[in-house]
């Protein structure tokens, strides 16, 4: 039983560049979500799933988009990477009240 | 809007020292209300949760109290050890809504042995 999983753990990306970042749960829950984390800010919603086919937004979805592939998969894409998402990315699954978070995406934007 | 307020860190105690970090909560509903634990380099983990007023959360050596009256669930542990150095998060979530999480800008606990 691996929980929430996550893919990249690094990434290094130039100004403009695009890329997806993978997230997958084993526990059978419906609900999915990607936070970002900043110094001192905590955790800022970007996106969620509430359950496979919908997906709503967050405190901060400028710049993302996402995709529920199925009831395991949830993803993250930027399509044209800025500095300011610079960040620590987390994903989240919840049954009932609980989340259950993944190890992060370190992703750094130069 | 729901929102939690935590004390701002870091935080830094001795070997056994007591603990509190507080934390207090602005919420329209009926809120559960969590901590979670940030391990330097890891996700966030759930350390104890309470989901009615009065209720007491309890795990690994650390409490926190629903207290309605004061909107506050402060997190406590009697004698803190160097393992226990990491990021504590508050959060709640609406019990109407459990698709929507709030979680406080964290608080840095250091120990030092």
């Amino acid at each position: 039983n691996a929980g929430v999983t996550q893919t990249p753990k690094f990434q290094v990306l130039k100004t403009g560049q695009s890329m997806t970042l993978q997230c997958a749960q084993d526990m059978n829950h419906n609900s999915m979500y990607w936070y970002r984390q900043d110094p001192g800010m905590g955790l800022r919603l970007i996106y969620y799933s509430a359950s496979e086919g919908t997906t709503d937004k967050g405190e901060v979805p400028n710049g993302y988009n996402v995709s529920r592939l199925n009831k395991r998969e949830f993803s993250l894409r930027l399509e044209s990477a800025a500095p300011s998402q610079t960040s620590v990315y987390f994903c989240a699954s919840t049954v009932t009240d609980t989340q259950y978070f993944g190890p992060g995406t370190r992703l750094t934007v130069l | 809007g729901d929102s939690v307020t935590q004390m701002e860190g870091p935080v830094t105690l001795s070997e056994e020292a007591f603990l509190t970090i507080n934390c207090t909560y602005t919420a329209t509903g009926y809120p559960s209300l969590f901590w979670y634990v940030q391990y330097p380099g890891e996700g966030l983990q759930l350390l104890l949760k309470a989901t009615k007023a009065d209720d007491k959360g309890s795990n690994k050596g650390f409490e926190a109290t629903y207290r309605k009256e004061t909107t506050s669930f402060h997190l406590e542990k009697g004698s803190v050890q160097v393992s226990d150095s990491a990021v504590y998060f508050c959060a709640l979530s609406d019990r109407g809504n459990f698709n929507k999480f709030y979680f406080g800008s964290g608080t840095k606990l250091n120990v030092k042995p």
